[in-house]
């Protein structure tokens, strides 16, 4: 089974700076998807940005982006320039490739908090 | 064009009721999703559906809960003798394909007194 592992329940930003949020993870498949989703406190969760495996490539999504190191198993999500409206939970969630297998496996989650 | 929908948004039960959560995928989503939310914690598979067939439910806790999207669209999560520790968040997604992202509704907040 994969697991997910999220080892910041917390982290604060001043407003404008760059935040680095952790994530690492565990399976045996060679090819998958990770996402960061966010939950602002109105808990509707909204997608940040998904990498493929199978790409090298990080992806970037505006101010955000991803290091993904596939050999460490590690998917961490850069902030730039952080904004107010950027506070919110964030979760790292991993979905197999297998048929069958399209379930979105979470981490424990990160709140984000934003200092003016 | 709509997001998905769930209703209701909040519900309370007295413990040993039974309970009904509908949720309303966007239009077109073959996958629909449904994860339970613990306070404070990530959402945790409960089951998955391919278009009417239920593909997954390795995650329901108990027989007591059942789910069903018979014509492939609208699915309920039935919740049977719920029980103080049914209390959570209950998100439905839905997706068009595998990989795809998941698209969630806004939760239906479930309190067992």
């Amino acid at each position: 089974a994969q697991t997910v592992t999220q080892s910041q329940p917390e982290m604060s930003v001043q407003e404008a700076e760059t935040v680095t949020l952790s994530c690492t993870y565990d399976t045996s498949e060679s090819d998958y998807y990770l996402f960061w989703y966010k939950q602002p406190p109105s808990r509707q969760m909204i997608l940040v940005i998904r990498q493929e495996a199978y790409k090298q490539q990080n992806a970037t999504e505006n101010r955000f982006s991803v290091n993904f190191q596939k050999a460490a198993k590690s998917f961490s999500l850069k902030i730039s320039d952080s904004q107010l409206g950027d506070a919110a939970m964030y979760f790292c969630a991993y979905n197999g490739i297998l048929a069958g297998n399209e379930k979105l496996t979470f981490g424990t989650g990160t709140r984000l908090t934003i200092i003016p | 064009g709509a997001g998905v929908s769930q209703s209701p948004r909040y519900k309370v039960a007295k413990r040993g009721q039974d309970v009904a959560l509908r949720c309303d995928p966007i239009s077109g989503h073959v996958s629909l999703f449904w994860y339970q939310q613990a306070l404070g914690q990530g959402p945790e598979f409960l089951t998955y559906f391919q278009n009417e067939a239920q593909l997954d439910k390795s995650g329901l806790p108990s027989d007591r809960f059942f789910a069903e999207r018979p014509e492939g669209s609208v699915s309920t999560l039935k919740i049977q003798r719920t029980q103080q520790e049914d209390s959570a968040v209950y998100l439905c997604a839905s997706s068009p394909w595998q990989g795809h992202e998941q698209f969630f509704g806004p939760g239906t907040r479930l309190t067992v007194l």
